[in-house]
């Protein structure tokens, strides 16, 4: 069983709009999240972390965490055809001694259309 | 900057045949090195991840067997053989142990003859 779920699988945003991704724990011991962004040919890259509750925010990312559902989001504002890319959440377990070792999501595709 | 160098970026492996994969890193303070593998389907999976030279780590796989040798500071490498199935193996490095950013390299992507 996949232990970290994300939808949509594939998403679809006019230049300008708001893509938003979702990803879901199936394993109480991830309590650390990452979102990671791939473009076509290249390794993935980290965008941004979230350990605590609630949101935050790095320019037009914003992420949210519940940890009591094991839930977290990512929101992409006033989203640029250069944000066309494969979006994955991450996860690495509690104790934070093992940072290295991620877990990924199934990954989302956007596509920004100009 | 680019932080790792990752040889060859792209391979041609006959069915049978064993290949092996080098990640130089280039900056010391990102000690702890991992693989990470990517499927044809995109997932992409932890394999091992090796702190210090002499270090070595096996492991099966559906589609693929892999050796992993830390061989010095800056040096990681991988032995890819029984491979079935094409896919992608991105070296990794990080500062410590704690939960930071991994930085990926460029990723050697392999495919079956």
């Amino acid at each position: 069983q996949q232990k970290v779920q994300q939808s949509p699988e594939s998403l679809s945003v006019p230049e300008g709009g708001m893509a938003s991704f979702n990803c879901t724990s199936s394993d109480r011991n991830f309590q650390y999240f990452w979102w990671y962004r791939q473009h076509s040919g290249e390794g993935p890259k980290a965008l941004m972390s979230i350990f605590s509750d609630g949101d935050k925010k790095e320019g037009r990312f914003t992420a949210h965490l519940n940890k009591a559902s094991l839930h977290v989001s990512l929101h992409i504002r006033d989203s640029q055809p250069s944000d066309s890319a494969l979006y994955f959440c991450a996860a690495s377990e509690h104790g934070g001694n093992m940072g290295y070792k991620l877990t990924f999501g199934t990954g989302t595709s956007l596509l920004v259309d100009p | 900057v680019t932080l790792l160098e990752q040889n060859p970026r792209w391979r041609l492996v006959p069915r049978g045949q064993a290949v092996n994969l080098r990640c130089i890193l280039k900056n010391s303070q990102y000690p702890w090195m991992s693989w990470y593998q990517q499927d044809l389907q995109k997932q992409l999976q932890w394999l091992f991840t090796l702190r210090s030279p002499g270090d070595k780590e096996v492991k099966s796989l559906p589609g693929a067997d892999y050796l992993a040798t830390r061989v010095t500071d800056t040096e990681l490498r991988l032995q890819v053989a029984n491979m079935s199935q094409g896919r992608t193996l991105y070296c990794t490095c990080t500062p410590g142990q704690t939960n930071e950013r991994l930085f990926f390299g460029h990723g050697t992507k392999l495919s079956v003859l």
